[in-house]
């Protein structure tokens, strides 16, 4: 199956100030991509939809100004926790549209622990 | 937007197969039918996917009904390592764009 990558799976930030998530496609190009957050024992969340050399789409009650991402190339989207707080820490994951178009595949997953 | 609904959980022993059934009522004509497992602290696994029929891979099957409103998911022979999340997603990347909602999902213990 397809691959695709979250970089750091675990990082600890002080308050106030931002950390960046990357998430990559390894072998594959994916104009879409999409972050979700996740609290335990819970489902996924969809936070914002992200295409390529575009704005990102976020879900309502998702603040862009806090969850700022970035879709610069066919294999990279990031997402960065603009002055984070203790709320924010949680379980980020991405996921990539496939090239067919009808499949999406996740990264590993981060952690976000916000101190 | 499709919405799923699944069973909150399942209970198995080792070695029994397990069948678990997500309804989609409300499936559009170009959705495909995705499954996925998440164990604690990890991203979605892809399992198997279909859009009518039968589908068979190396570890599950997935069965669609005609009307498409319903998928099951088939793990033959469970074992402990099978304990997880299980997720049945629907939806497309046509030109309407590929939206991920996902519902509760089924929580699968497996015991020895």
């Amino acid at each position: 199956g397809a691959v695709v990558s979250q970089h750091p799976s675990r990082v600890i930030c002080k308050s106030g100030t931002s950390v960046k998530i990357e998430c990559r496609s390894l072998d594959f190009q994916a104009t879409t991509m999409f972050w979700y957050r996740q609290f335990p024992k819970q489902s996924l969340m969809l936070m914002a939809t992200s295409n390529e050399g575009s704005k990102a789409t976020y879900e309502q009650g998702v603040e862009k100004d806090k969850f700022l991402i970035n879709h610069a190339s066919l294999t990279l989207s990031t997402l960065t926790v603009t002055s984070a707080h203790p709320e924010d820490s949680s379980f980020y994951i991405c996921s990539a549209l496939y090239t067919s178009g009808n499949t999406i595949y996740f990264g590993e997953g981060s952690w976000l622990t916000v101190v | 937007l499709a919405k799923t609904t699944q069973p909150i959980s399942m209970d198995s022993y080792e070695g029994q197969e397990v069948n678990i059934t997500c309804s989609h009522n409300n499936i559009a004509t170009n959705d495909y039918i995705t499954w996925y497992q998440q164990f604690p602290s990890q991203g979605p696994r892809f399992i198997i996917q279909g859009y009518k029929t039968k589908v068979t891979n190396e570890v599950a099957s997935l069965f669609i009904p005609a009307d498409r409103k319903s998928s099951t998911l088939s793990l033959p022979r469970v074992s402990l390592s099978d304990t997880a999340v299980y997720y049945c997603l629907v939806g497309d990347g046509g030109a309407g764009g590929f939206k991920t909602i996902f519902g509760a999902g089924t929580r699968l213990f497996v015991k020895a």
